[in-house]
């Protein structure tokens, strides 16, 4: 069992919707994390909140919005997506900067 | 082009063989993570190594990290249908939580 929860576990939704996935840790981890991730690929950064703050971006299109309402908690909000943002969205944390990272078993998002 | 490139990129061998799976990169790493994914799951992380020239044994698993801090490697002795699996290299070279994966290693041990 993972120590990072990921919720939900599948989404399906379509170009005009707008859903959030949600992560949780109770690690007392203060860096957060959202990668994607495609079929046979390796997960590619998205951003990292570190103390609640947004540390890093990784040029992200703006139908991505990330949140950190307390340090244990990430979403990420979703509104207006295309077809090739389907993918397994994985969210990870760690006790701090370059620190190994934690990851929950992911999203798996299908975008119609 | 990736950070991290590993090699090789697919193996597939017999229950009871050994393997060795590289990760390579041109630049210094404080340290790598190694971790193995399943289908349909997240990352698990097998080891964290630190120091140049470190070994570091889990089971049947040998990690090595390259004296100049640049490089590492996987052993697996006597493998098992249940290493099977995508294999990850993984590291923040010195920016500021910037984690690169690298390319990624698809095993399957056949029994």
């Amino acid at each position: 069992d993972t120590e990072v929860t990921q919720t939900p576990k599948h989404l399906v939704m379509g170009m005009t919707n707008k859903k959030s996935l949600k992560c949780e840790q109770h690690m007392g981890h203060r860096a957060m994390y959202w990668y994607k991730q495609k079929a046979k690929k390796p997960p590619e950064l998205m951003f990292v909140y570190s103390y609640e703050k947004l540390s890093i971006n990784e040029s992200v299109p703006s139908r991505f919005s990330p949140e950190c309402p307390n340090s244990s908690l990430l979403n990420l909000h979703l509104h207006a997506l295309q077809p090739e943002d389907s993918a397994l969205y994985l969210c990870a944390s760690s006790r701090g900067n370059n620190q190994p990272q934690h990851f929950g078993d992911g999203t798996r998002l299908s975008i119609l | 082009t990736q950070l991290l490139e590993q090699s090789p990129q697919f193996l597939s061998i017999q229950e009871g063989e050994n393997l060795t799976v590289y990760c390579n990169s041109s630049s210094v790493f404080s340290s790598l993570q190694w971790y193995r994914q399943e289908p349909g799951e997240g990352p698990v992380l097998l080891v964290t190594v630190v120091t140049g020239g470190e070994v570091k044994k889990l089971k049947r698993l040998t990690f090595q990290f390259g004296d100049a801090r640049k490089d590492s490697s996987l052993h697996i002795t006597a493998a098992q249908t249940g290493d099977t699996g995508l294999y990850l290299c993984a590291g923040a070279p010195g920016d500021f939580n910037k984690f690169y994966f690298g390319s990624g290693t698809k095993l399957n041990v056949k029994p």
